[in-house]
């Protein structure tokens, strides 16, 4: 079973427009957290936010925004006011306590931002 | 400060080669970790270092080896190369296991 669940494998989004990428996970742990990592075209991993499971604020980092709903194990990532170098790869993964805190990643969705 | 660094970046290799793919960190980073990334795919972690001296196996431990003599470098190591491990290989450390990661900028492999 997918322990990360990223359900978009593409989009395509109007430049200054938000966008919600989605993320669902799957842990029977209390102890865990979320994280969204960007992959450029250029291929690096740049990471960009990190909720932990026992967060009762939703993670914020300048134009992004996790929206965490624990009930729903849910971790959407929100991007504000898009821009061309939004467009890349965008990776949810997750950390368990139970599974020595290593992360796992989901399958990634592909964000086309249009001009 | 250089971060995460891996060489090299681009290989080819024939079918039953060896190589190593070298790793390292100058950040004083506790943890790293070996992930491949086959295309249009996630990362899947091959083999994991809590520190100078310990390892441990990932997702997809097969085919490789590893080894964490010092805190600053954690090779990898394909004994027999198979097609099936035609791949972009990452490197990443944290300096705690609840970190982000460092994500070295990668280690594109072709197996022929």
């Amino acid at each position: 079973a997918q322990k990360i669940t990223q359900t978009q494998p593409g989009m395509f989004v109007q430049e200054k427009e938000a966008v919600t990428l989605d993320c669902t996970y799957d842990t029977s742990d209390q102890s865990y957290g979320l994280f969204w990592y960007k992959q450029p075209s250029s291929g690096e991993m740049i990471f960009l936010i990190y909720q932990g499971s026992y967060d009762e604020q939703n993670a914020t980092e300048g134009r992004y925004s996790l929206n965490f709903q624990k009930a729903r194990k849910s971790a959407n990532l929100v991007i504000s006011a898009s821009q061309l170098g939004d467009s890349a790869m965008y990776f949810c993964a997750m950390r368990e306590a139970n599974r020595d805190d290593k992360i796992i990643f989901g399958k990634g969705t592909r964000l086309h931002i249009l001009p | 400060n250089a971060g995460v660094t891996q060489t090299p970046k681009f290989r080819i290799l024939k079918i039953g080669q060896s190589m190593t793919l070298q790793c390292t960190q100058d950040m004083n980073h506790n943890y790293m970790y070996w992930y491949r990334q086959d295309p249009g795919m996630g990362l899947k972690l091959i083999y994991y270092s809590v520190g100078a001296g310990i390892t441990d196996k990932g997702e997809v431990p097969n085919g490789y080896n590893v080894s964490r003599s010092t805190t600053e470098d954690f090779p990898l190591r394909l004994e027999l190369a198979a097609p099936s491990q035609t791949s972009v290989y990452f490197c990443a450390s944290s300096y705690h296991k609840r970190d982000g990661y460092t994500f070295g900028s990668g280690t594109r492999l072709t197996v022929v």
